[in-house]
This record gives C-alpha cells, sequence and structure tokens, in this order.
C-alpha cells in the first residue's frame, strides 16, 4: 500500500459544479495535511493545510480532515476552467523526518 | 507572504557544463529546503532535504557528487548539476519551509533544465 494514495483521474466535471478530490493516507500518526495545485508545466502552489478532523473553508475550496478513516479530501465549488490542473495531496507523518510525502496527484479537468 | 524565488527559469546547455540553480526565501528564513525533480507528466521525485549549517540528506538513488547542495544561510540553498548530460535534462522544484516542521512548505518556480 502506497503511503498517500489519489486516484489519478482525469477527473471530469461540468463548469459550475463541485469537484471532489480524494487522498488516502496510510499512516495513522499523520498529523499535518496539504493540498497543491500544478498547473501543467508550472511548479505546485499550496491551496490548504489542515490539521484537526472536520472541514475547513478558504473561499470556493474546503479540506475535509478524517483521521479515523484515513483520508482528506478537497472539495472545489462552483469549478471554473481555469480550476483545471493536477491537484497533489501531502502528509506529514509524525515522530519522523517531517519529510512531506506526496500523492501521484489527480487530473481535473473542468469543462465548460 | 512565503514567496520562494527560484533562478534561473530555464537553462540550456552543452553536455559537460555544471549549472547552478538557486533558491531563496524572500520573506521568511527557511529552515529547511528540499529539491524536487520532475519529468514531463510524472510524480514530483524529492532528490533531497537539507537543513540551514547541515550536509544535505539525499534520497536513494540520488547521486551526491552529481547534485551538489548548498544550504549555507536561512534563505539560499544552491543545486549544482555537475558535469550535466542530456538524461539530467528535467523540471528541477526548489520548496522551503520555516522552522515549524508542520508547517507546509512553498515552492519555487521551477527550472527547466535542458542539456544538449
Amino acid at each position: 500500500q502506497k503511503e498517500v494514495e489519489q486516484n489519478s483521474g482525469p477527473l471530469s466535471v461540468p463548469e459550475g459544479a463541485i469537484a471532489s478530490l480524494n487522498c488516502t493516507y496510510s499512516d495513522r500518526g499523520s498529523q499535518s495535511f496539504f493540498w497543491y495545485r500544478q498547473y501543467s508545466g508550472k511548479s505546485p502552489e499550496l491551496i490548504m493545510s489542515i490539521y484537526s478532523n472536520g472541514d475547513k473553508e478558504d473561499g470556493r475550496f474546503t479540506a475535509q480532515l478524517n483521521k479515523a478513516s484515513q483520508y482528506v479530501s478537497l472539495l472545489i465549488r462552483d469549478s471554473q476552467p481555469s480550476d483545471s490542473a493536477t491537484y497533489l495531496c501531502a502528509v506529514i507523518k509524525s515522530g519522523g523526518s517531517y519529510i512531506p510525502t506526496f500523492g501521484r496527484g489527480t487530473s481535473l479537468i473542468v469543462h465548460p | 507572504g512565503a514567496v520562494v524565488s527560484q533562478h534561473p527559469s530555464w537553462v540550456i546547455c552543452k553536455s559537460g557544463t555544471s549549472v547552478k540553480i538557486e533558491c531563496r526565501s524572500l520573506d521568511f528564513q527557511a529552515t529547511t529546503m528540499f529539491w524536487y525533480r520532475q519529468f514531463p507528466k510524472q510524480s514530483l521525485m524529492l532528490m533531497a532535504t537539507s537543513n540551514e549549517g547541515s550536509k544535505a540528506t539525499y534520497e536513494q538513488g540520488v547521486e551526491k557528487d552529481k547534485f551538489l547542495i548548498n544550504h549555507a544561510s536561512l534563505t539560499l540553498s544552491t543545486l549544482t548539476v555537475t558535469s550535466a548530460h542530456p538524461e539530467d535534462s528535467s523540471f528541477y522544484i526548489c520548496s522551503a519551509r520555516s522552522r515549524d516542521n508542520n508547517q507546509p512548505q512553498h515552492f519555487g518556480d521551477g527550472t527547466r533544465l535542458s542539456i544538449l
């Protein structure tokens, strides 16, 4: 089992819809979780950080963390074509080297 | 806040040349810096982690004599690709993180390296 797993996609949603991106992780002691967006040919940019169970909202983005089930998700409301990118989930385990482990990313396509 | 500047953006050079890439944290102290490589349509691959004032820790399979990393200050790390060859052509990305290890890392814009 990979440490951080994401469905590679592509996930295709129509403009205006809610895009739901999921990430599962294997280490139960993980404590810090991040979502990054990476446009083709560009470097990743941070969208959200989340550390405790529940939802965290920032504009059109909501991160959801469920430590018991070991998953973290990202919801994008009112999806726009400009949201089309690869979304990377990153996890920091506890008590280790604090090197973030990245998933392979989910490709999101928002079509007009 | 949390701006990371990476320079140069792209490099084209002849085989055998050594190339230095700089990564600077502009508005925070980067206790830890990471260097990644990414081939087209592939995942980020961590090459090494460096802490200010310490030797870099390289991931398995990354040649430390080939990819020299220096992190001499809290705002600057450099990656030197020594005697670069065409197979070293890739997208190199640095990231930086502050002293709090649970904070996110922030990425530079990347350097596209093409070796002829």
